[in-house]
């Protein structure tokens, strides 16, 4: 199963918006919601940031908002801020119950 | 607040096997699901398998299937997660984390390097 995908890399200045598509198959996201994201600084463990496409974990930013249409969620980061450049994954839940990761995405805050 | 606390890094024969465990600090981990996720130097985040308590069956992504087993001890406290048949192709930082739809809590990362 190939891995869901994501651009490469996006970049943006401080303060702007930035969005990060997560595309895949309709087996892929199955007939759930359960499309979550996780930021991972370099040398560090990933960090869950959404879950359910657009759930926030209660410490995290409300800058960090997501969502998903057909077979494509998003991850839209704003007002960026230099602690943002960091890696970041999507993943679903497969109709198959299996976790499937994106291959991930640089953020660069120029 | 769940830290979950792999073992240290190791470094492995081809061919041989390796195992990575995985407590959680300050509680029991008998509660959560448990998945392991690698991830090889400079590349992304894999999703090896994943399983409920008590532990005694396990969703494997098909990649892996054959080569990987997720179990605990009798008492639940401790995960293990072994891969057999290594290769150089397994180099990797090994992570596990409390989930299965979703990973909300995460190991440190164990590092296994597999080399002649």
């Amino acid at each position: 199963q190939s891995a869901l995908a994501q651009p490469p890399s996006v970049s943006g200045s401080p303060g702007q918006s930035i969005s990060i598509s997560c595309s895949g198959t309709s087996g892929d996201f199955g007939n759930y919601d359960f499309v979550s994201w996780y930021q991972q600084h370099p040398g560090k463990a990933p960090k869950l940031i959404l879950y359910d496409v657009a759930k926030r974990p209660s410490d995290f930013s409300s800058r960090f908002s997501g969502s998903k249409s057909g077979n494509t969620a998003s991850l839209t980061i704003s007002g960026l801020q230099a602690e943002d450049e960091a890696y970041y994954y999507c993943a679903s839940y497969t109709s198959g119950s299996t976790l499937l990761f994106g291959g991930g995405t640089k953020l660069t805050v120029l | 607040q769940v830290q979950l606390v792999q073992s240290g890094a190791e470094v492995k024969k081809p061919g041989s096997s390796m195992r990575v465990s995985c407590q959680a600090s300050g509680g029991t981990i008998s509660n959560y699901p448990i998945s392991w996720v690698r991830q090889a130097p400079g590349q992304g985040l894999e999703w090896m398998g994943g399983s409920t308590p008590p532990f005694v069956t396990a969703n494997y992504a098909q990649k892996f299937q054959g080569r990987i087993t997720i179990t605990a001890d009798a008492s639940a406290t401790t995960v293990y997660m072994d891969l057999s048949s290594l290769t150089s192709e397994d180099t990797a930082v090994y992570y596990c984390a409390r989930g299965l739809q979703l990973l909300d809590y995460w190991g440190q990362g164990t590092l296994v390097s597999v080399s002649s």
